[in-house]
């Protein structure tokens, strides 16, 4: 069974860009959620996904954004990049949502530098 | 942004001690607790989804403890070894929303 699968990797941006990144749950997962984490913090909750809905959302600006889709495949956005956006940015994949205690799956992450 | 304290923020234990360490968190509304642990170049990996006040997980030399009452979860590895080595990761949900601790790292040595 294949795990979950995050793209790009790697990349690099510059300031005022915007970045899209992409995640691939485990079959059958309808849940996707994603994850900040910047040097010195843990992970912070950006915004979960179930059945194509947003069902709760992080503290983070509107710069930040993300859908999924009927196959469940999620991205998120970020536009207008700043520094302080450099992270490693994680998806998390789970059969029910999270509020209903689903065991998280993660992918191996994003790392998104800003210059 | 819901409080979720990890404590300590690191540990060095001398291999085959055991060793607990402390995720606490606030007592009202509290609907699930995650332990995750997560090995340096890999993705987090789920230990234990605990729901219920008293609850006590065990996998291998690992178990975990919850008081919903007090707000707190130990985390206890017996026996460390090596492969214990890793940053371990605590998150509450409460009000559908899932907040992490900043986790514990333990370094185990040889």
């Amino acid at each position: 069974k294949a795990g979950v699968t995050q793209t790009p990797r790697y990349l690099i941006k510059t300031r005022g860009q915007q970045v899209t990144l992409s995640c691939s749950p485990i079959s059958g997962h309808r849940s996707v959620s994603w994850y900040q984490q910047t040097p010195g913090q843990g992970l912070q909750f950006l915004f979960e996904y179930f059945s194509e809905t947003q069902r709760n959302k992080g503290n983070f600006p509107g710069r930040f954004s993300g859908r999924q889709f009927s196959n469940s495949r999620s991205e998120m956005n970020v536009s207008t990049l700043e520094l302080g956006d450099s992270a490693l940015y994680l998806c998390a994949s789970s059969q029910r949502a999270t509020s209903n205690t689903g065991e998280l799956f993660f992918g191996e992450g994003s790392r998104l530098t800003v210059l | 942004i819901l409080n979720v304290e990890q404590s300590p923020q690191s540990l060095h234990v001398q291999e085959g001690d055991s060793t607990n360490f402390t995720c606490s968190f606030p007592s009202s509304n509290f609907y699930a607790l995650h332990w995750y642990r997560w090995e340096t170049a890999k993705s987090p990996e789920a230990l234990f989804v605990m729901t219920l006040n008293g609850d006590e997980k065990k996998k291998g030399r690992i178990s975990a403890t919850l008081n919903t009452k007090e707000g707190y979860s130990y985390l206890y590895i017996k026996g460390s070894q090596p492969e214990d080595s890793a940053t371990y990761l605590c998150a509450f949900i409460s009000d559908y929303k899932l907040s992490f601790g900043a986790g514990t790292t333990v370094t185990v040595r040889a």
